[in-house]
């Protein structure tokens, strides 16, 4: 069955590092986003990302975000300068239409020191 | 601003007895409604979803959804030990992204 999967599964940086977090989402998918889960809080949404560009996105996803389909089957979340406040499981979704499903990735946890 | 609730447990069941989950969102223009699980550290895994007001049933699972109260549910019949985990609601509207819960915890006592 075919799944989105993430990597690296743990990024550890420190703090003003810039990090990429990557995405492989659903071959067949055309939507893709990015949501992220503090520990013990709710899955927040940050972007979501069709036809070679961002479509919608957060308050969250400020000018430190930017995301990018750098070939047919990558989508990547990068933070310019991170933050302590970044450190959180980023999960990939993809969805094969607009009003689809969304199937989440594995996540990566990132820590910020 | 777009709000989804939920009561965040634990909410704890027997095993055997229906899990009731129920989650109310703000949005009257809300279109689609989503249930997905989500174990300790892992992501979130889509149980079902859900268009129109009524039930609709999938195995043990169905789900309910009046919009005219801006209702959600999720019944659990035979609910097992494994399906202990947070069980979260997630709206969309007339965008793309979807507006989570906070979640409900459930623990299936054996």
């Amino acid at each position: 069955e075919p799944e989105v999967t993430q990597t690296p599964s743990h990024q550890v940086t420190q703090m003003g590092q810039e990090v990429i977090l990557r995405c492989v989402p659903i071959s067949n998918h055309l939507y893709f986003y990015w949501y992220r889960q503090i520990l013990g809080q709710k899955v927040e949404f940050l972007v979501s990302f069709y036809n070679n560009e961002i479509s919608e996105k957060s308050e969250i996803f400020d000018d430190q975000f930017s995301v990018e389909r750098p070939d047919g089957s990558n989508f990547t979340l990068k933070i310019r300068s991170t933050k302590l406040e970044d450190s959180a499981m980023y999960f990939c979704a993809s969805s094969g239409g607009l009003a689809d499903t969304q199937y989440f990735g594995p996540g990566t946890r990132l820590t910020v020191l | 601003q777009k709000e989804v609730e939920q009561n965040s447990g634990p909410l704890s069941v027997p095993e055997g007895a229906i899990a009731s989950l129920n989650c109310t969102y703000s949005d009257r223009g809300s279109q689609s409604f989503f249930w997905y699980r989500q174990y300790s550290g892992k992501s979130p895994e889509l149980i079902m979803f859900i268009y129109s007001n009524g039930d609709k049933e999938d195995g043990r699972f169905t789900a309910q959804l009046n919009k005219a109260s801006q209702y959600v549910s999720l019944l659990i019949r035979d609910s097992q030990p494994s399906d202990s985990a947070t069980y979260l609601c997630a709206v969309r509207s007339d965008g793309q992204n979807f507006v989570f819960g906070p979640g409900t915890r459930l623990s299936v006592l054996p």
